[in-house]
Order: C-alpha cells, then sequence, then structure tokens
C-alpha cells in the first residue's frame, strides 16, 4: 500500500516552459487535492476534486490546470511557468465526509520541490 | 487579517520539556480543529483531531480547543529529539462545502 505518491520529486523549469505533476493514489479516495506551501503561508489549496470527471478552483487556482480522468490519478499542469510558482507542491486525498459529519483526514504525498528560473 | 495565525518560529527546547503550541483563528464556523506534523521533506500527517471546545489527550500530546477566545493549543508533554518536526495547525467547518484552512506550522527543534 504506497499512498499517495507524486512524481516528479524535484524540477528545475525556466520561465514559459510548462510541466505535469502527477498525483497517484491507491486507497481508493473519492477527494482529492492539489496544495502549494510557501514560508509563512502555510498549505493553499489550489485546486480540488470531488470525484472522476470533476474539479473545482481553492483558494489559489491562477497559472494552474488540473484534470482526474481516473479516481486514483489528479494531474496539475503548469501551462507557462512563472517565478512566483516557485514553491512545494502537495498532492492529498481523502474520503467524503459522513453526511452531516466533518472531513475526513487528509493524506498527503511526500511533495515535489519546483523550482522556476 | 489571515483566517488563522501561528507564530513560526523556530522553538528550541531541551529534551523533556514541556512544549506548547498555538493558533489564534478568525472565523467563528470552523469547528473542526486539527494538528498536523511535518518531518523535513515529507508531506504532512495528522497528529490530533478535535471537534468544538475541550481538551484531547494521545500519549505525550494533548489537544485543547477554546472557541471562545478562538485560541487552540498543542501540548507536547517529555519531548523528543524525534518530535523535531514543523506542526501545522488545521480547521474546518461545515459551511456550505469544506474549506480546511492551514496556519503556517511552527518549527520545533528538540534537542537531545
Amino acid at each position: 500500500n504506497a499512498g499517495v505518491t507524486q512524481t516528479p520529486k524535484f524540477r528545475v523549469l525556466k520561465t514559459g516552459q510548462s510541466m505535469t505533476l502527477l498525483c497517484a493514489q491507491d486507497m481508493n479516495h473519492e477527494y482529492m487535492y492539489w496544495y502549494r506551501q510557501d514560508p509563512g503561508m502555510g498549505l493553499r489549496l489550489i485546486h480540488y476534486s470531488v470525484g472522476e470527471g470533476t474539479t473545482a478552483k481553492g483558494e489559489v487556482p491562477d497559472g494552474y490546470n488540473v484534470s482526474r480522468l481516473k479516481k486514483q490519478n489528479f494531474l496539475l499542469g503548469l501551462e507557462s511557468a512563472a517565478p512566483s510558482q516557485t514553491s512545494v507542491y502537495f498532492c492529498a486525498s481523502s474520503y467524503p465526509p459522513l453526511p452531516g459529519g466533518p472531513e475526513e483526514t487528509q493524506y498527503f504525498g511526500p511533495g515535489t520541490r519546483l523550482l522556476v528560473l | 487579517q489571515k483566517e488563522v495565525e501561528q507564530d513560526p518560529g523556530p522553538l528550541s527546547v531541551p529534551e523533556g520539556a514541556i512544549v506548547s503550541l498555538n493558533c489564534t483563528y478568525s472565523n467563528s464556523a470552523f469547528q473542526y480543529f486539527m494538528w498536523y506534523r511535518q518531518y523535513s521533506r515529507k508531506g504532512p500527517e495528522l497528529l490530533m483531531y478535535t471537534y468544538s471546545s475541550g481538551n484531547k489527550e494521545d500519549g505525550r500530546f494533548t489537544a485543547q480547543v477554546d472557541k471562545s477566545s478562538k485560541y487552540i493549543s498543542l501540548f507536547i508533554r517529555d519531548s523528543q529529539p524525534s518530535d523535531s518536526a514543523t506542526y501545522l495547525c488545521a480547521m474546518s467547518g461545515r459551511t456550505g462545502g469544506f474549506k480546511t484552512i492551514f496556519g503556517a506550522g511552527t518549527r520545533l527543534f528538540v534537542k537531545a
């Protein structure tokens, strides 16, 4: 049981280049999330998905796109990378909340460090 | 003003000390309060979870919530070098859709 995995672990891009970050989970979770973590800012939600084929914007979605074609995978794309997108990106997944209940525990991947020059 | 405020530290203590980590928040709709632990170059993992006000204890860890003051705390007793990590508070509420907000995290160093 690998949990949540992310590829690549580290990447250097030049301004204007594009790339895709891949997240995979083997826990059969419905919900998946992409966060970025910056010093002093904590984790900020970029996009999330509540099921296969559905995605929604989070707190900081500009400059990113996502796709959830398969339940176990959640892709994060940068079409034209900017230095402001230098960050550590975390993917997470969880079960949906029970009716009237709290959000379920999120399980995080190990992160992808992205440097945009 | 951020919805969740957390002192980034770093906080350095000797082994065996009692550690107090804190967060304040502004949104009174938050009902669920969590503490995540994040080791260096790893993803966060859930450490403690509490609902509404009160205390919750798990081994050497105690989570405390004071909703009237909008203040939450995590206490670590008999701190160990293995407790050295970044601790992130997080909170959410059922306000028409989920929304978990994370604090910036406090870096803790426990010296042997």
